[in-house]
């Protein structure tokens, strides 16, 4: 059974950039025909699908975010990882990994406030 | 900027049946949106029940099915039970980029 866990900062600064990890268990990230991604929600909102990352190389992103969001791997970890740049109030909600979209991380709170 | 549209909030009565809708702005859904389905409870992480318009997981019970139905993707409870009461999302594949609704609240009651 994968499954995933979140890891990072639950406090960023505005402008800052937030970093995440999501450690996977269970499997490895780079077998398989899977993608590996990012959704968030913000606190009494729905969910809003971030980006991901499939095994070949291949990245696609939210087209709201995309030019604030990177998804990376670190197969030798088995962990991949979350960068979205320039934060403001907006971005504060619970990140969630998962495996598209059978498997989910439990999810971790950021918050973004000065 | 696509739009994926669902009911805010369905009521039904324990024991019957309700369908829940899934809409896109850029016209009918089809197969090609994979639409999938799925179940968040307070303070959980959602969970899938349905992938690429009807395919269940092993966990999702059968009282759940997922449909194209009048131009949107749908998802069926039959029976519903007491523990359905939960938001439910809908997720769209726009060839490049997914797009989930806004979500319907199900209460039962």
């Amino acid at each position: 059974q994968v499954q995933l866990q979140e890891s990072g900062p639950g406090l960023v600064r505005p402008s800052q950039t937030l970093s995440l990890t999501c450690t996977v268990s269970g499997g490895s990230i780079t077998s398989g025909d899977y993608y590996w991604g990012w959704i968030r929600q913000p606190a009494g909102k729905g969910l809003e699908w971030i980006g991901r990352f499939y095994t070949s190389g291949t990245t696609n992103y939210n087209p709201s975010l995309e030019s604030r969001v990177t998804i990376s791997i670190d197969s030798a970890k088995n962990q991949f990882s979350l960068k979205l740049t320039s934060v403001t109030a907006a971005d504060t909600a619970i990140y969630y990994c998962a495996r598209e979209f059978q498997f989910w991380g439990q999810g971790t709170l950021v918050t973004v406030s000065s | 900027q696509t739009v994926v549209t669902q009911e805010p909030s369905l009521t039904v009565s324990p024991g019957g049946t309700v369908t829940l809708t899934c809409a896109s702005s850029t016209g009918a859904v089809t197969s090609g949106y994979y639409p999938n389905w799925f179940q968040q409870k307070p303070g959980q992480a959602p969970k899938t029940l349905i992938y690429s318009t009807s395919n269940k997981h092993s966990w999702t019970p059968a009282r759940f099915s997922g449909s194209l139905l009048g131009g949107k993707a749908a998802l069926t409870l039959s029976g519903v039970q007491p523990e359905d009461e939960a938001e439910y999302y809908c997720l769209l594949w726009y060839g490049g980029a997914w797009a989930f609704g806004g979500g319907t609240k199900l209460t039962v009651l």
